[in-house]
């Protein structure tokens, strides 16, 4: 069974950082590209970030573009999301997902909250 | 950057009943690069449709999906007690980024 569970989520002030992770199991993460999805809270989803399976492609939104970055680890099937000067704007569930076409899973969310 | 318009925006039906969702691109997408999801109160979206028409693993077969270049449709041909819930349509492939439609509530009348 695909599993995909983050962590790293948490309060962290107006300018912060955190690092996000996303640990796999059930299938083998370097077969896939993996794709990082937030939801503010009561709001739909928000594509934020893609990573290709093998670690040489990355794509951002705009609203994050210079100052998130995602990276991968396929020795470990994990999945990161450094996040650096955060805004208050940035609040909300962060879900980690898995393959494009098609998606083979996603993970349960971890709440990041930027706040002061 | 392609903009998915979703409508309509709630739809109130009853069990048994048909309920068809719209989404439709600002440009064309490319090769039907589009995926449908479901989400309930709570929990984490569920992959439905990919592909535009293609029904992921463990999909039941009251949904379905169609469409092209710029209007896709998801269509639920009878709606069961567990399909009341908000869908998505997302696009993706070789032009980033890759936006989501805002939702379509469906929600008992």
């Amino acid at each position: 069974e695909v599993q995909l569970v983050e962590s790293g989520g948490g309060l962290v002030q107006p300018g912060g950082s955190l690092r996000l992770s996303c640990a796999a199991s059930g299938f083998a993460l370097s077969n896939y590209a993996m794709n990082w999805v937030r939801q503010a809270p009561g709001k739909g989803l928000e594509w934020i970030s893609y990573i290709s399976s093998g670690g040489t492609t990355m794509y951002y939104a705009d609203s994050v573009k210079g100052r998130f970055s995602i990276s991968r680890d396929n020795a470990k099937n994990s999945l990161y999301l450094q996040m650096n000067s955060l805004r208050d704007e940035d609040t909300a569930v962060y879900f980690c997902v898995g393959g494009v076409h098609p998606v083979v899973g996603w993970g349960q969310g971890t709440l990041v909250t930027v706040s002061s | 950057e392609i903009v998915l318009t979703q409508s309509p925006g709630t739809l109130s039906l009853s069990p048994g009943e048909r309920a068809t969702l719209s989404c439709r691109a600002s440009q064309s997408v490319n090769s039907n690069f589009l995926a449908w999801y479901q989400q309930k109160p709570g929990q984490s979206p569920r992959f439905l449709i990919y592909g535009a028409s293609i029904r992921a693993a463990g999909t039941p077969d009251r949904f379905s999906g169609s469409g092209s270049g710029t209007d896709f449709t998801l269509t639920i041909s009878r709606l069961e007690p567990e399909d009341f819930a908000v869908y998505y349509c997302q696009h993706y492939g070789n032009s980033p980024p890759w936006t989501f439609g805002q939702g379509t509530k469906v929600e008992i009348k």
